[in-house]
């Protein structure tokens, strides 16, 4: 079973380069999202998309772009990457499951370093 | 926006003993999830809790839905080493179009042989 696949695995991106990061889904799950795990912070939310064709900011979007133009694909792109943008980033997607939404499935993650 | 607190941030116990980590909130959730993470791994789903008040068990792990909804807990019984890892906590708050999960900043759990 697939689940969510990220690519790549990890990167090292020198300052001023852009990049986009991959997120695919198997599960027809609508929402997608994408976040950055930093020591100390937990996980921040960069960008959502609740279905396909929409996407929303979320609580650290400066810097990253997204776009949803399918179901199964969330990729996020740094147009021009900094130091502060080096992290590891976790694409998730998720489902209403009648009234609620079901838990997130994250992906294995990006370990990107900008140097 | 919503904010969890979880505490504690590190843990360091023996193997076998209990562990008991909690995340509280200013505002009420109407879901609470748990979550392990890995090194190297991206958070694996550890309990879902829908209800307030519901207790849930899954093997030696057992979380509770605050009856204030502002509230939950995970308790692990008899560590053992492969439950190293860092455990997150996550709330979904109510509300029309409601999308977001909030994490709690993570519980980095040490189990010493």
């Amino acid at each position: 079973t697939a689940g969510i696949t990220q690519a790549p695995t990890s990167q090292i991106l020198a300052a001023g380069r852009s990049m986009t990061l991959r997120c695919t889904q198997d599960m027809r799950h609508n929402a997608m999202y994408w976040y950055r795990q930093d020591l100390g912070l937990g996980l921040r939310l960069i960008h959502y998309s609740n279905t396909a064709g929409t996407t929303g900011k979320g609580e650290v979007p400066d810097g990253y772009s997204v776009s949803r133009a399918n179901t199964d694909d969330f990729p996020l792109t740094l147009a021009s990457a900094v130091p502060s943008q080096t992290s590891v980033y976790f694409c998730a997607s998720r489902e209403r499951g009648g009234v609620e939404w079901t838990e997130a499935f994250f992906g294995q993650g990006t370990r990107l370093t900008v140097v | 926006g919503q904010q969890l607190n979880q505490s504690p941030q590190s843990m360091f116990i023996q193997e076998g003993e209990d562990v008991s980590m909690n995340c509280t909130s200013s505002s009420i959730f109407n879901t609470w999830l748990w979550y392990k993470q890995d090194p190297g791994e991206g958070p694996v789903l550890l309990i879902a809790l829908y209800k307030a008040g519901e207790l849930t068990s899954n093997g030696r792990l057992t979380a509770q839905f605050g009856i204030t909804r502002k509230d939950s807990f995970l308790n692990i019984s008899a560590s053992i080493p492969s439950d190293v890892g860092i455990y997150f906590c996550a709330g979904h708050a109510p509300g029309a179009g409601s999308y977001q999960l909030t994490f709690g900043k993570g519980t980095k759990l040490s189990v010493i042989p």
